[in-house]
């Protein structure tokens, strides 16, 4: 069972509307979260990144949230564009003796059109 | 991201044959990473190299196997592919700063199908 779980799996919106998508997870011990932009062909792009004692993250129109203690996060878009048509992903780091290792959602794949 | 270049970007192969898969970087870093991509799930470690006499496995490494030529070279080779192989393919490399989470920077995926 994926310890990342997004919802919802797939959305449509408005050119100009916003949106949220969520993420729970399950992974222990929790180290960061980071949510990463997929575009069709192309390989995953980082946009935010969180620890665990940071609640908001912001990077342009994109503001992603977090609760540690419910391990639920959530990205918002903000007056969306075309150019935001991709997968987000859920990405959870967890603390080894070594490295974080990074575990996966699978992704909302988010169509906006015009 | 440029600085990450898989080679092939697409590649049709036959049962049993052995294929391999090529991941340049000129970013710098040391750690390097190779995931694949299946509908439905996320993406999932195969193996991964701290530097150049380093090789983890990942999760699913069986039937997989790596070669790390250079800082900047990460071959993953698949000895005798079979049909559930067919996926897409990700290079990934990072070079962690002190006390900061580490960004890892993906290629662009190399898509195989295993007939």
């Amino acid at each position: 069972k994926n310890q990342v779980e997004q919802s919802p799996q797939s959305l449509i919106i408005l050119e100009g509307k916003n949106c949220t998508l969520q993420c729970n997870y399950t992974v222990s011990p929790f180290s960061n979260l980071r949510w990463y932009k997929q575009d069709t062909g192309r390989g995953p792009v980082s946009l935010t990144i969180m620890t665990f004692s940071e609640n908001t993250k912001s990077n342009g129109r994109y503001t992603a949230t977090l609760d540690a203690d419910t391990k639920q996060s959530s990205l918002h878009i903000t007056a969306s564009q075309l150019s935001d048509s991709a997968s987000y992903i859920c990405v959870v780091s967890v603390t080894t003796d070594s490295w974080g290792k990074l575990q996966f959602g699978a992704g909302t794949q988010v169509v906006v059109t015009p | 991201d440029a600085d990450v270049t898989q080679t092939p970007r697409n590649r049709i192969t036959k049962t049993g044959k052995r294929i391999m898969l090529e991941c340049s970087q000129t970013k710098g870093h040391d750690r390097m990473y190779w995931y694949r991509q299946d509908p439905g799930l996320g993406l999932r470690l195969i193996y991964y190299s701290f530097d150049v006499k380093d090789i983890n496995k990942g999760e699913i490494s069986d039937g997989y196997s790596v070669s790390r030529q250079a800082q900047a070279k990460f071959s993953l080779s698949l000895e005798s592919a079979i049909p559930n192989q067919t996926a897409l393919y990700f290079c990934a490399t990072s070079d962690p700063p002190l006390g900061v989470p580490e960004t890892q920077y993906f290629g662009p995926g190399t898509r195989l199908l295993v007939l």
